[in-house]
């Protein structure tokens, strides 16, 4: 069975600093990782994700994140954070491709003070 | 584009009632998943239609049910509600490409359920 663990429910930066949001997952084969984003009110947005081959992943809004198999992580980095960021991030995993069952994280709130 | 539509988009209903959400997923696609997205907590997958039947089903009783229209729309169904199906719950839509490929889940914004 697969799982996903996120360290740290709450995350606080200032604007302008690294936003660093922790992720951890278990699969028994090869997974497919995902970052999604939700902000107030609305539904999840895909930042990111990893499926095969550059193990650095670039996403939208300056997030990149780096599938390390050996350490079984897939954490998100922004270098410099912006007000606009403040929002909850969810952490993913499938066995399959993506349009089969995803396996989310218990999410961060990521707040931002100015 | 009106992307993944879903309604209504807060009910309020009691102990024992039944209930009906229902998605209209983006233009273009023909899988709608399901999750149920309690407070505090990520997503956590229900069930997912695609031809007009369930392909893969997550952790969850009976009570369950969904259905899949000719036009690709989606209704999800709870019977004899508990307290504890209070929750947001998320329709995403998404084009299958085939086996081997990855198809992005595309999600609307929700649907409240508060169950008293």
């Amino acid at each position: 069975a697969q799982s996903v663990t996120q360290l740290g429910s709450h995350v606080s930066v200032s604007e302008g600093a690294l936003v660093l949001l922790r992720c951890n997952y278990s699969s028994s084969v090869p997974p497919y990782l995902f970052w999604y984003v939700q902000y107030p009110n609305q539904g999840l947005q895909l930042l990111l994700k990893y499926t095969t081959g550059a193990t650095l992943v670039k996403g939208i809004n300056g997030f990149e994140a780096e599938f390390k198999k050996s350490e079984t992580s897939f954490h998100l980095t922004k270098p410099s954070a912006h007000m606009s960021d403040a929002a909850e991030y969810f952490c993913a995993v499938s066995e399959d491709t993506g349009r089969r069952a995803l396996t989310f994280g218990s999410g961060t709130r990521l707040q931002v003070q100015p | 584009d009106a992307g993944v539509t879903q309604s209504p988009t807060h009910l309020i209903k009691t102990r024992g009632q039944q209930v009906t959400l229902r998605c209209s997923p983006k233009s273009g696609h023909d899988t709608v998943s399901w999750y149920q997205q309690a407070l505090g907590q990520g997503p956590q997958f229900i069930f997912q239609y695609y031809e007009e039947e369930e392909r893969q089903r997550g952790n969850f009783p009976d009570r369950f049910s969904g259905h899949q229209f000719p036009n690709y729309s989606s209704e999800l169904n709870v019977n004899a509600l508990l307290l504890g199906d209070s929750a947001l719950y998320l329709c995403a839509s998404s084009l299958d490409s085939g086996l081997g490929t990855w198809d992005e889940q595309f999600f609307g914004p929700g649907t409240r359920l508060t169950v008293l």
